[in-house]
Formats: C-alpha cells, sequence, structure tokens
C-alpha cells in the first residue's frame, strides 16, 4: 500500500515567518491533498494537486507537486497564528474507489 | 451551504458495547468514506460507499465492524463489542461524483472505558 512521510512532524515559527511543509510518497502519485486540521475539528479541504509541476495557491499558501521525486510541498508565507493546526497530505492510490491515503500530519505553531 | 455533520460529537462507552455513528453528507454528494484517525497511527481509511455500487469494506479493521448507507445518503458505522483500541475519532466525508476533493465532517470521538 502507498505510504506518505510527511516532514517536519512538528514545527514552531515565529509569526511573519516563511515555512515550508514536505510530503513524499513511496509510490507513483495520481492525486496529492493538502488539509488542515484544529485540534477536535475535522479536516478542512486545502487544494488538490493533480499534474506534475502544479502548483496552486490559497492566500497565502501555495502548494507544489513534483510528480518524478513522487513529492510535494506546502509553503506558508509570512505566517501568522490563525495558520497554526496540522496540516496532512493524502494521496490518491489510482483506484477506482478514489480512497485516500494519509501522512501522519505535521503540528505547525505560530508564535506571536 | 450545510457541510457534512457527525454525531454524536463525542461517546464514551464501555467496554463490550455496541455503539453507533451517524454521518450526513453533503447533499448531492454520491461518495462517502469513514476513516479513523487516532494517537500514533494517523489517518485510516475503512470503508467506501459510491452510489448504489457495493461498497469497499476493505479498510475495516474485523468484522465487529460494519457500516451501511441508507437511501445513498445517511450512513452508520456500527461497532459491535467495542474494545477499548477502538478508541479514536471517526472521521465521515463525502465527495461529487467525478470529482475528488472530499469534504470531512467534525468527527466523533469515541472512547471506550
Amino acid at each position: 500500500s502507498q505510504e506518505l512521510e510527511q516532514s517536519p512532524q512538528s514545527l514552531i515559527v515565529q509569526e511573519g515567518k516563511n515555512l515550508t511543509i514536505n510530503c513524499t510518497s513511496s509510490k507513483t502519485l495520481y492525486g496529492l491533498y493538502w488539509y488542515k486540521q484544529k485540534y477536535g475539528e475535522g479536516l478542512i479541504f486545502l487544494m488538490m494537486l493533480q499534474k506534475g509541476g502544479e502548483e496552486k495557491s490559497h492566500e497565502k499558501i501555495t502548494a507544489k507537486l513534483d510528480e518524478k521525486k513522487q513529492q510535494s510541498s506546502l509553503h506558508i508565507t509570512a505566517s501568522q497564528p490563525s495558520h497554526a493546526g496540522i496540516y496532512l497530505c493524502g494521496a490518491d492510490n489510482g483506484g477506482s474507489n478514489y480512497k485516500l491515503t494519509f501522512g501522519k500530519g505535521t503540528l505547525l505553531t505560530v508564535n506571536p | 451551504g450545510a457541510g457534512v455533520s457527525q454525531s454524536p460529537s463525542n461517546k464514551v462507552t464501555e467496554k463490550g458495547k455496541d455503539v453507533e455513528l451517524r454521518c450526513d453528507p453533503i447533499s448531492g454528494h454520491t461518495a462517502l468514506y469513514w476513516y479513523r484517525q487516532s494517537l500514533g497511527q494517523g489517518l485510516e481509511f475503512l470503508i467506501y460507499f459510491q452510489g448504489n455500487s457495493a461498497p469497499d469494506k476493505s479498510g475495516l479493521p474485523s468484522d465487529r465492524f460494519s457500516a451501511e448507507r441508507t437511501g445513498g445518503s445517511v450512513s452508520t458505522l456500527t461497532i459491535q463489542r467495542t474494545q477499548q483500541e477502538d478508541s479514536a475519532v471517526y472521521l465521515c466525508a463525502s465527495s461529487s461524483l467525478g470529482l475528488h476533493e472530499q469534504y470531512f465532517g467534525p468527527g466523533t470521538r469515541l472512547t471506550v472505558t
């Protein structure tokens, strides 16, 4: 089965700093999804990437997909306390059920 | 519009009891997923429903777990004879046919004592 490795596991940054979270797959990526989760809440969909080299942005968050490296990166510019939470990447395994395999998440803390 | 809703939000049960968790998907979404999120285990797929097709049960951890989806809408996940290792947050997600974005509910936190 597909495995996703996220790094770092946790990250503490000062407000205003930039940061990057990586997600690496052990298998071919057919679709890569980024979600954000706050404690006790469900997952909030951020972005979906499907094509190699694809890059998408939502407000100050940008995600890229490197198909050859089977990797995606999530970059936050000028971080704010509202960005704090757990960031999860999920991968489509290419099956017809579109079920997602998730990484274990990156816990982001932004200090004001 | 309304998102995915789940009930109850929290459930505490004694070991050996049965529990039922409910999921109301987004209206019009034909695909429905159940996932489980445990400490140290991350988020794992349990079961998938798509329209009237037979569900994909490949992620169910044991035969104590079952799920149904009535009328192509509401789904119930049932855990029989609960064990302490069943303690987790159970998340439901739905998506539209042909689209891959899965929208998640807030989850049900199950604690088995």
